[in-house]
């Protein structure tokens, strides 16, 4: 089983609906979580950065994050053409000496306009 | 503000031939600095990470080989490249001695022929 799992889709939606992302792991160590968003043929661009369980929001974007679930979510609203991108999770836990992220494989959004 | 610099963007080299793949960040000191590959349709792969100068922890067993000479200088190398080396590769930093998140470098492409 992969530490974090996430379903690469492909997903697409009409312009201006809701986008819903979500990602699934396996360790309980994990404590900070991100989403990135990642244009084709470009590095990876850090969207929303959270720790601990709860909403966090950021314009059209919100991230959730249930700990006791083990399960983040990255919801989009109002969507744009421009939300076109692949969608990567990651996450990492609380210890001094482990310096890695987990990533999921990436969800691939299409807005169609 | 904190910036992060890989190059080249592009590269087609033959099998058998040597690489060499820089990366620098500017802004922070004493970063963590990471070497990823992401083969298409699929999600990132740790090869190298690096918490100080000289000191270099390898995820993979492979072809490839990373180096920090200076602070905020990451290379990743290899003698003689095969036609599975060729990918997506990402330079990534994070901050130093803290589980945050990582900031990406643009990519390189590389095309093994």
């Amino acid at each position: 089983q992969k530490e974090v799992e996430q379903d690469p889709g492909p997903l697409s939606v009409p312009e201006g609906a809701i986008v819903s992302l979500n990602c699934t792991y396996s360790n309980s160590a994990f404590q900070y979580f991100m989403w990135y968003r990642q244009y084709s043929r470009k590095g990876p661009e850090l969207l929303m950065y959270t720790y601990s369980s709860g909403n966090k929001e950021d314009g059209r974007f919100t991230a959730q994050v249930d700990k006791s679930s083990k399960y983040i979510s990255l919801f989009i609203r109002d969507s744009q053409p421009s939300d076109s991108a692949t969608y990567l999770c990651a996450m990492c836990g609380w210890r001094s000496n482990d310096y890695k992220l987990s990533f999921g494989a990436g969800t691939t959004v299409t807005v169609r306009a | 503000s904190q910036t992060i610099h890989q190059w080249p963007a592009t590269l087609v080299q033959p099998v058998g031939s040597p690489l060499s793949l820089e990366c620098t960040v500017e802004g922070t000191s004493n970063p963590n600095l990471y070497w990823y590959r992401q083969a298409a349709g699929r999600g990132l792969q740790l090869l190298f990470y690096s918490v100080g100068i000289g000191q270099i922890s390898s995820e993979v067993p492979q072809n490839l080989s990373a180096s920090r000479p200076q602070d905020r200088q990451f290379i990743l190398s290899s003698k003689k490249l095969l036609l599975s080396d060729s990918g997506f590769y990402l330079c990534a930093w994070s901050h130093s001695g803290q589980n945050t998140e990582a900031f990406f470098g643009q990519g390189t492409r590389l095309t093994v022929v």
